[in-house]
């Protein structure tokens, strides 16, 4: 059972807009800044959001991230067939004295 | 930047394995790193974590007191000690790098990970 929860599985069609939600506590994201990472199977991880909200240099500003309160989302806009992979959200938790992760939400491109 | 993992294999329950993290690209000293690990089917476990310097070393429940992480900064390696191994140890291994030199679990770079299975 992982600490953070995200849906387990969401789709949307290609140019439609999806949003992933991620719930925490007051000892992750109710205290610290959410990540958001892309995973494609057998691939390295990538970093899609930092600090809420923030992209690194290439990730394209279809995706972006919000947090309010112990909840976080992250949202891709113009969706593309390459958007099809499991996306992670990630959280500093100061109770465990360390960095806590969603269970994945795996994203369908219909 | 390039993490390239090794030493990941076939293990017996109860025994040990050494994972090793070659990086390249960056200043190695300048940036905590982490050990992330996938299970079969499951999703991202963080496993632990070393601080740039290396003073600071931290542990995921499940591995406190099996796992032990290092490094060689002279080497730009990281490393990481699994013994008393279980069943349930059996994941692919990811190196990551810290986006800071203090550990924040930011990790913008990975490895490609590799594979430890651990057979009971």
């Amino acid at each position: 059972q992982s600490v953070l929860t995200q849906p387990p599985s969401t789709s949307g069609t290609p140019g439609q807009r999806v949003t992933i939600s991620c719930s925490g506590s007051s000892s992750n994201i109710g205290s610290n800044s959410v990540d958001w990472y892309q995973h494609l199977p057998g691939t390295a991880p990538k970093l899609l959001i930092y600090t809420n909200n923030q992209r690194p240099s290439g990730v394209p500003d279809r995706f972006s991230g919000s947090k309010s309160g112990t909840s976080a989302s992250l949202a891709i806009s113009g969706l593309q067939s390459e958007d099809e992979a499991d996306y992670y959200c990630a959280a500093w938790d100061d109770s465990l004295n360390g960095p806590v992760f969603g269970g994945g939400t795996k994203l369908t491109v219909l | 930047v390039p993490l390239l993992e090794s030493g990941g294999g076939l293990a017996q329950s109860g025994g040990s394995l050494r994972l090793s993290c070659a990086a390249s690209g960056f200043t190695f000293s300048n940036y905590a790193m982490h050990w992330v690990r996938q299970a079969p089917g499951k999703g991202l476990e963080w496993v632990s974590g070393i601080s740039g310097s290396g003073a600071s070393t931290y542990y995921g429940g499940s591995v406190k007191g099996r796992f032990t992480i290092s490094r060689d900064n002279s080497k730009n390696t990281l490393y990481l000690q699994m013994n008393s191994l279980r069943a349930e140890d059996t994941a692919v291994y990811y190196c990551a790098k810290d986006k800071y030199v203090n550990l924040v679990g930011t990790n913008d770079y990975w490895g490609r990970g590799t594979l430890v299975t651990v057979s009971s």
